[in-house]
């Protein structure tokens, strides 16, 4: 089964820039929208990003996506304690005929 | 506001069938604007889509668990169900409901609201 795959962990202190990676491949990154969700503990997962770059409503400008290939990136600036959360991609897989999901990046602010 | 509520036995019995049923509030399952889901997340594991499903109930699954996999829609209801059959300790995992909207193909657009979840654990 395809899926995507993200580092386990990442960390920052407050105020710094963190990446978070996500690859694929052709089948899925490559030629489909990528999605980042925040899970916050004990939540469910909420829209991050949507279409590659795109940010709901109410979501802050530090967070932003980007994809190139069959990889994406989820940025946060201005990193806050409040970031600390595990951080999902996700994209329609054409293989598949179906979402795959990351193994999800748990973010630590230290 | 738009609310997604699953609700169904937290406990099932290895062999058994699990089914959950998600009650939407503050929306109409039966809009052609959006799609309906069920997505579920294992302890310490992935994500993982189980399948989707439209008011008309046009339907497709995750080719893993399409063997064991039934959703289904009550518009009278506002509601959506899911059944999987035959459930093993492989499928103990906080199970979501969400939302999707609709586009010219399924992947234009993600799930952009999701239930808070429920906890199945299956017990042999």
């Amino acid at each position: 089964q395809s899926v995507l795959t993200q580092p386990p962990s990442a960390s920052g202190t407050p105020g710094q820039r963190v990446t978070i990676s996500c690859s694929g491949s052709n089948s899925n990154i490559g030629s489909n929208y990528v999605y980042w969700y925040q899970q916050l503990p004990g939540t469910a997962p909420k829209l991050l990003i949507y279409r590659n770059d795109q940010r709901p409503s109410g979501v802050p400008d530090r967070f932003s996506g980007s994809k190139s290939g069959t990889s994406a990136s989820l940025a946060i600036s201005g990193l806050r304690s409040e970031d600390e959360a595990d951080y999902h991609c996700a994209a329609w897989d054409d293989s598949l005929s179906g979402w795959v999901f990351g193994g999800g990046t748990k973010l630590t602010v230290l | 506001q738009l609310q997604l509520q699953e609700s169904g036995p937290g406990l099932v019995k290895a062999s058994e069938t699990l089914s959950l049923t998600c009650t939407v509030s503050g929306a109409s399952i039966s809009s052609s604007n959006y799609y309906w889901g069920w997505i579920r997340q294992p302890p310490g594991k992935r994500l993982e889509w189980i399948g989707t499903i439209f008011y008309s109930g046009r339907s497709y699954y995750n080719p893993s668990l399409k063997s064991r996999v039934t959703i289904f829609v009550d518009t009278s209801k506002n509601q959506f169900s899911v059944k999987v059959n035959s459930v093993t300790a492989a499928d103990t995992a906080v199970y979501y409901c969400a939302r999707r909207r609709g586009g010219s193909y399924p992947g234009a657009n993600g799930f952009d609201f999701w239930g808070q979840g429920t906890m199945v654990s299956v017990f042999s």
